[in-house]
């Protein structure tokens, strides 16, 4: 079964840091490019952050950059999301999500975790 | 700046067909688009891609109730025979080099 499985949300001050983790399964890691997405509670989804297949390329939204850093380990099939200096407006549900292709900006995301939440308070 | 719109909200009543819209930002009206579902409490699930040429590529598994073509920078997704467990989140996404953008939402009531 394809299943990605988030984990490292909690609940941290402003200013803080966390690192969310998301194991994959079920199909070959290292031939996705690979998102996170998030929502904060009652709102859409908002992309955050971008890895290809092989990490050489990465992109980030504007209200990340900088503070922000994905990254993917493909020997132990798993995707990171580093947050530094965290604000109350980075509350949300944490999604990892696949893409169609190894290239997470140029197809759709086709396979999507649950999500782990993160509370900035 | 790429952009997608979707209407706030739709409505429409158990087994009835609705049509939902998302609209691409000047400049970007070639551009693919995908739709997402997400139930109440659930994660997203990844419904269907909406080709350049107006095409569609389902997910696996998505039923033969969902279908989508697109006019211009309109693209729409279109339920038929609507079921109870459509009550939910449409979320559209399309991606340009090193980005990715999803439209605000539309929620759908099945009356």
């Amino acid at each position: 079964e394809v299943q990605l499985v988030e984990s490292g949300g909690g609940v941290v001050r402003p200013g803080g840091s966390l690192r969310l983790s998301c194991a994959a399964s079920g199909f070959t890691f290292d031939d996705y490019g690979m998102s996170w997405v998030r929502q904060a509670p009652g709102k859409g989804l908002e992309w955050v952050s971008g890895i290809n297949w092989n990490g050489g390329s990465t992109g980030y939204a504007d209200s990340v950059k900088g503070r922000f850093t994905i990254s993917r380990d493909n020997a132990k099939n798993s995707l990171y999301l580093q947050m530094n200096s965290l604000r109350a407006e980075d509350t949300a549900l944490y999604h990892c999500a696949r893409s169609v292709s190894g290239y997470y900006d140029s197809s759709p995301m086709d396979v999507w975790g649950q999500g782990t939440t993160v509370t900035v308070s | 700046q790429l952009v997608l719109t979707q209407s706030p909200s739709a409505s429409a009543s158990l087994g009835a067909s609705v049509k939902l819209t998302c609209t691409l930002s000047s400049g970007h009206s070639s551009y693919a688009i995908a739709w997402h579902q997400q139930q109440p409490e659930k994660g997203p699930r990844y419904l269907i891609k909406i080709h350049r040429d107006g095409s569609h590529t389902k997910g696996d598994g998505i039923p033969d109730r969902f279908s989508g073509s697109s006019s211009g920078a309109e693209h729409y997704l279109t339920i038929s025979s609507l079921q109870s467990e459509d009550d939910a989140d449409y979320f559209c996404q399309t991606w340009d080099t090193g980005i990715v953008v999803f439209g605000g939402g539309t929620k759908l009531t099945v009356l």
